[in-house]
């Protein structure tokens, strides 16, 4: 069965301090892994995408890792600020009938930095 | 450009009536998504279109649920009747290549 695993569930850091969340996925066959940012009451921003042959990925402070052998993520945060706080949803394509729709979504990791 | 636009922010509505959510996609995309996120089952896709024809309806729950893409700047996603447990933010995304990209979503509570 395709699914996404995220860890921790909630996580609660200092501003300034780096953190790391995590993405265990089953899904076949692999397509791309994306990360987005979701701030309370907003839609999901993109931060990231990866395929297949792309290992790390960064987007300013944001850095995706993946490793397609183990089918593991993390997005690794630099710095954190309190702009930082929000869910952080991973979301795998399966390849089967077009990238577009088959999207197997995590159920997201909420990041809290304080000051 | 505006961004995905969406209306209205927020629905509430009783049970059994008819909620019509609207979509206007970013201009030149040629994919239009709707989805549904509650905290119990996260972010869900029900439907995606493609130059405004209906690719993939499987994740659509029921059919209570129908959507609709006229001409490239508007959709629709149609519930009737409404219930409860279709108390969701509703989002609609649109995309030109992989990155899609969100609108604000839309706030729907049936009592």
């Amino acid at each position: 069965k395709n699914q996404v695993e995220q860890s921790p569930q909630s996580l609660i850091i200092l501003e300034g301090k780096n953190c790391t969340l995590q993405c265990n996925y089953t899904v076949s066959p692999f397509s791309n892994l994306r990360w987005y940012k979701q701030d309370t009451g907003r839609g999901p921003v993109s931060l990231t995408i990866m395929t297949f042959s792309e290992n790390t990925k960064s987007n300013g402070r944001y850095t995706a890792t993946l490793d397609a052998d183990t089918k593991q993520s993390s997005l690794h945060i630099t710095a954190s600020q309190l702009s930082d706080s929000a869910s952080y949803i991973c979301v795998v394509s399966a390849m089967y009938g077009g990238s577009q729709g088959n999207l197997i979504f995590g159920k997201g990791t909420k990041l809290s930095v304080k000051p | 450009d505006a961004g995905v636009i969406q209306s209205p922010r927020h629905e509430v509505t009783e049970m059994g009536q008819e909620v019509t959510l609207r979509c206007k996609p970013i201009s030149g995309h040629d994919y239009l998504f709707w989805y549904r996120q509650t905290m119990m089952r996260g972010l869900e896709l029900l439907i995606y279109f493609n130059n405004n024809v209906p690719i993939d309806d499987s994740g659509m729950p029921e059919d209570r649920f129908s959507a609709k893409m006229p001409n490239a700047s508007f959709s629709t996603l149609k519930i009737q009747p409404s219930e409860p447990r279709d108390s969701a933010v509703y989002f609609c995304a649109s995309s030109y290549g992989e990155t899609q990209y969100f609108g604000p979503g839309t706030r729907l509570l049936v009592l």
